[in-house]
């Protein structure tokens, strides 16, 4: 079975600092992609990568950074949180094909900012 | 930008019923279509996929599309109080990094 792991469940952090989720994926699987959920606003995407250290905005990108030095892990970043990016982060990954493939999820971090 | 639209709901449904959840997308080049089911406090997962139009049936659910409409639904058979979720429609171009664009979500709710 594909496994998702991100490295939270639940985060509390501080406005101003500097925050890292991390995602690692164990099938092999080229694409990984960072959504946040929010009520009434689906899945929205922030950033995702195709390859390692290739990187691709997103809808959302404004207040994130990424980084995949490896290609079963990509990170997060929150240079300096701030209490609107509260929310579930949830990470995916799927295989690179000329076809969709499906992708899968980990299980979401929920971080609050305060 | 690209749009997926669905409708908020909650969709209510008495058990044995037959649910139907509706999605409209934007993007006329999208290719791939799917439905998620989500359950509170849990990660989306993947219930249908539909690339033609037309209907592609698997068990209790169906999924219909029309792309001349740039319409996709999903039909689920025997309601069960279990398929109390949100269901996500998302849609993919198939482009580099098949990138996935979300609806917002249908919350169902399935009452014995």
């Amino acid at each position: 079975d594909v496994k998702v792991t991100q490295s939270s469940r639940y985060l509390v952090k501080r406005t101003g600092e500097k925050v890292f989720l991390e995602c690692v994926q164990d099938m092999d699987h080229e694409n990984m992609f960072w959504y946040r959920q929010d009520p009434g606003l689906g899945l929205r995407l922030i950033y995702f990568s195709y390859d390692v250290k290739m990187k691709e905005k997103g809808d959302i990108p404004e207040g994130y950074s990424v980084s995949r030095e490896k290609k079963e892990r990509f990170s997060l970043i929150l240079e300096s949180a701030s209490t609107n990016q509260t929310s579930m982060y949830l990470c995916a990954s799927s295989l690179l094909g000329t076809g969709w493939t499906e992708a899968f999820f980990g299980q979401g971090t929920r971080l609050t900012v305060v | 930008q690209k749009e997926v639209e669905q409708n908020s709901g909650p969709l209510s449904v008495p058990e044995g019923a037959i649910a139907s959840l509706n999605c409209t997308y934007s993007d006329r080049v999208s290719q791939s279509f799917f439905w998620y089911r989500q359950y509170s406090g849990k990660s989306p997962e993947l219930i249908m996929s539909i690339y033609s139009n037309g209907d592609k049936e698997d068990g209790r659910f169906t999924a219909q599309l029309n792309k001349a409409s740039q319409y996709v639904s999903l039909l689920i058979r025997d309601s069960q109080p279990s398929d109390s979720a949100t269901y996500l429609c998302a849609v993919s171009d198939n482009n580099a990094g098949n990138m996935l664009t979300f609806g917002g979500g249908t919350r169902l709710m399935v009452k014995p």
